[in-house]
């Protein structure tokens, strides 16, 4: 059973730019989740999807924003990106809504400059 | 508000001894626990759970011990091993305002061992 995949695994963007991440989690998953790891600050939750709705959602800005497809893959945009974004994003899944128990992705490493 | 704390960032252990990572909550409200080990490049693997109806969880090396009155965790490997030098995040999980469970992660503390 193929893992969580997300892309791309790195990129490079400058101050001002938006970005698009994408996810597609475990076969038979319906909830995703988005965290955002930075050095000192552990796993940040940014917002969960499940069935195509927002279920949950972190104390990020309204520059960043997610949706999730009918197929349960899901995407985060991050709308004029600042220096202080660059981290790592991760995605997780998990087979119910709000899952206890999620499966994290590689991440994907952003370096805004 | 850091409701789930990894006070130790890193920690250093010789090969074969026991392992023992910590962790303090200030939520009451979480009812289940997890940790998670993480290898650099890569994202975080799920290790072992335990719901707050226990005080203990065994997965061969791998022991977590939660103490509710103290709202404290601890996940202990025993022995260590040279493939167990990674950072380990404990998370708890509760409802959210959202009606849902959510997690809560802390920050996680490097586990070196030392061959």
């Amino acid at each position: 059973k193929a893992g969580v995949t997300q892309t791309p695994r790195y990129l490079i963007k400058t101050r001002g730019q938006q970005v698009t991440l994408s996810c597609s989690p475990i076969s038979g998953h319906r909830s995703v989740s988005w965290y955002q790891q930075t050095p000192g600050q552990g796993l940040q939750f940014l917002f969960e999807y499940f069935s195509e709705t927002q279920r949950n959602k972190g104390n990020f800005p309204g520059r960043f924003s997610g949706r999730q497809f009918s197929n349960s893959r899901s995407e985060m945009n991050v709308s004029t990106l600042e220096l202080g974004d660059s981290a790592l994003y991760l995605c997780a899944s998990s087979p119910r809504a709000s899952g206890n128990t999620i499966y994290f992705g590689e991440g994907s490493w952003l370096t805004v400059v | 508000d850091q409701q789930v704390k990894q006070n130790s960032p890193s920690l250093s252990v010789q090969e074969g001894r026991i392992s023992i990572l910590n962790c303090d909550y200030t939520n009451s409200m979480f009812d289940y626990f997890l940790w998670y080990k993480k290898y650099p490049a890569e994202g975080p693997t799920f290790l072992i759970s335990i719901s707050s109806i226990k005080d203990k969880n065994e997965d061969g090396r791998f022991t977590v011990f939660l103490n509710k009155s103290a709202k404290h965790l601890s996940l202990h490997i025993v022995p260590s091993q040279p493939g167990d030098s990674a950072v380990y995040f404990c998370a708890a999980s509760a409802i959210s305002n959202f009606g849902n469970e959510k997690l809560t992660f802390g920050t996680g503390t490097r586990l070196t061992i030392i061959p």
